[in-house]
């Protein structure tokens, strides 16, 4: 039963490029929420989102960042025109309905340059 | 506004002692509280975690310890060893498919 998938892990992008991370969630799962951990610092809630729909985006910024999760395929983060202070791991984790647990997957390390 | 707030931010622990982490929090609607488990280079991991209607739960090695009056938790790690050495996080939510908010991590190191 493989567990919540990240693509790619690293990624570098120069300032003003757009980046897209993925998420797989676990099988049989059908939330997503998205953190963005900062170095030496805890995760901060960014969205979370069900099938084809944002549930809640209150921890994510109103520009340059989207999300969506469609009816198949994996959940997407979108940075557009990304700058330095966008440099963190993004971590996405999964449950399955009407539960508190919430899995991690490993997490996508960006980095602007 | 600091929801969750954890210390020490960093404990070093003798092999075989025990290892306390504490977390107190603000919103009482809170009613879920995990820890997590988090090593350099990956994603955190779920370790335990506790409802506000017990005082107690202990799984192994690893106890969480829940104050309701006080609003306070806080994680015992018993007989601690060097593979125990990562970064923890407490954390709460308020209900089933809620967001999860961190306190700031504790960076544990076991001494060999």
């Amino acid at each position: 039963n493989a567990g919540v998938m990240q693509n790619p892990r690293h990624l570098v992008r120069r300032r003003g490029q757009e980046a897209r991370l993925r998420c797989s969630p676990m099988k049989g799962h059908s939330h997503v929420y998205w953190y963005r951990q900062l170095p030496e610092e805890g995760l901060k809630f960014m969205v979370y989102l069900q099938k084809e729909n944002i549930i809640d985006e209150s921890g994510m910024p109103k520009e340059r960042f989207s999300a969506e999760f469609p009816k198949e395929g994996p959940s997407i983060l979108r940075i557009q025109q990304v700058v330095r202070g966008d440099s963190a791991a993004y971590f996405c984790a999964s449950s399955p309905p009407n539960r508190e647990e919430q899995y991690f997957g490993p997490g996508t390390r960006l980095t602007v340059t | 506004q600091q929801q969750v707030k954890q210390s020490p931010q960093s404990l070093i622990v003798q092999k075989g002692g025990i290892s306390i982490i504490n977390c107190a929090y603000e919103n009482t609607a809170f009613d879920y509280f995990p820890w997590y488990q988090q090593f350099p280079g990956k994603g955190p991991a779920l370790l335990i975690a506790i409802r506000p209607d017990v005082s107690e739960k202990k799984e192994g090695r690893f106890t969480i310890s829940f104050n309701k009056s006080a609003k306070q938790f806080s994680l015992h790690i018993m007989d601690s060893q060097p593979g125990d050495s990562a970064t923890y996080f407490c954390a709460a939510s308020r209900n089933r498919d809620d967001k999860i908010i961190f306190g700031k991590g504790t960076r544990l190191h076991i001494l060999p």
